[in-house]
C-alpha cells in the first residue's frame, strides 16, 4: 500500500521554529510536494524537492532524503496567519498523494 | 490566486442524482486532475486528464468520470451520488511534466 504520516497537529509561538515531519511508503516517487490549505481555502504550493537535500524559499525551507524516505517542512519566523494545514505530497509523475495533513496553531 | 477557476462553489444534492463540477485550468497548462477532499482528510486523487485523455485514474469507482476539452478545461461527473460524496472537490492544473500543481478554489458538495 502507499501511505504518508505526518503529526495531526502543531502548536507554537509567533516567532518561534516548527519542523513538520512527513515519512512516506509508496510504490513511485518523483519528489516531495508541501502545501498550505487555509480552512475552507485551496491548497498552495509552498516546496518541492526532487533530490536529497534543503530547499530555501523564503521563511519556509524542505528537506528530503530519499534513502530514509523522509523529508520536514521548516517555518522560521512564524507568524499567526501560518495557522493553517500542512500536506506533504508524494509526486508520482503528475499524481499526488497526499498525506493526512498536520495543523499549523500559531500562539501569540 | 493561482488562475484555476471551479463553479459552482458550493452544491446540495440527493442521493442518487448526478452532478458536473467544472474547471478551468491555468493559462498554459494542459493538465488537470481532479481530488476529493473529505473533511479532515487529505485530498484524494480521482484522475488526472492530459491532452483531452484520461492519464491516471485513483481509487474511485466508473460512476466518478471526467472530460477534458481543447481548450484544456475540465469537468467532473458523478453519477448515483452517496452520502459519502460530500467532499470538497478539488481541481489542479499543471504541465505533465511539471512538479508544481496549482489548486482552484474547489466546489464543495453536500449530498442529502
Amino acid at each position: 500500500g502507499q501511505s504518508l504520516e505526518q503529526p495531526s497537529e502543531v502548536t507554537a509561538v509567533e516567532g518561534a521554529i516548527v519542523q513538520i515531519n512527513c515519512t512516506y511508503q509508496t510504490s513511485g516517487f518523483y519528489g516531495l510536494s508541501w502545501y498550505q490549505q487555509h480552512d475552507g481555502g485551496a491548497p498552495t504550493f509552498l516546496s518541492y524537492n526532487a533530490l536529497d537535500g534543503l530547499e530555501e524559499t523564503g521563511r519556509f525551507s524542505s528537506f528530503l532524503s530519499r534513502s530514509d524516505s523522509y523529508g520536514y517542512l521548516l517555518l522560521q519566523e512564524l507568524q499567526m496567519k501560518d495557522s493553517a494545514s500542512y500536506f506533504c505530497a508524494v509526486n508520482q509523475g503528475g499524481k499526488l498523494i497526499f498525506g493526512q495533513g498536520t495543523e499549523l496553531s500559531v500562539k501569540p | 490566486e493561482t488562475g484555476v477557476t471551479q463553479s459552482p462553489t458550493h452544491l446540495i444534492k440527493t442521493r442518487g442524482q448526478q452532478v458536473t463540477l467544472r474547471c478551468s485550468s491555468q493559462s498554459g497548462h494542459n493538465t488537470v486532475s481532479w481530488y476529493q477532499q473529505a473533511l479532515g482528510q487529505g485530498p484524494q486523487f480521482i484522475f488526472q486528464y492530459y491532452r483531452e485523455e484520461e492519464n491516471g485514474r485513483g481509487n474511485f469507482p466508473p460512476r466518478f468520470s471526467g472530460l477534458q476539452f481543447p481548450n484544456y478545461s475540465s469537468e467532473l461527473n458523478v453519477n448515483a451520488l452517496e452520502l459519502d460524496d460530500s467532499a470538497l472537490y478539488l481541481c489542479a492544473s499543471s504541465l505533465l511534466a511539471e512538479e508544481t500543481q496549482y489548486f482552484g478554489p474547489g466546489t464543495r458538495l453536500l449530498v442529502l
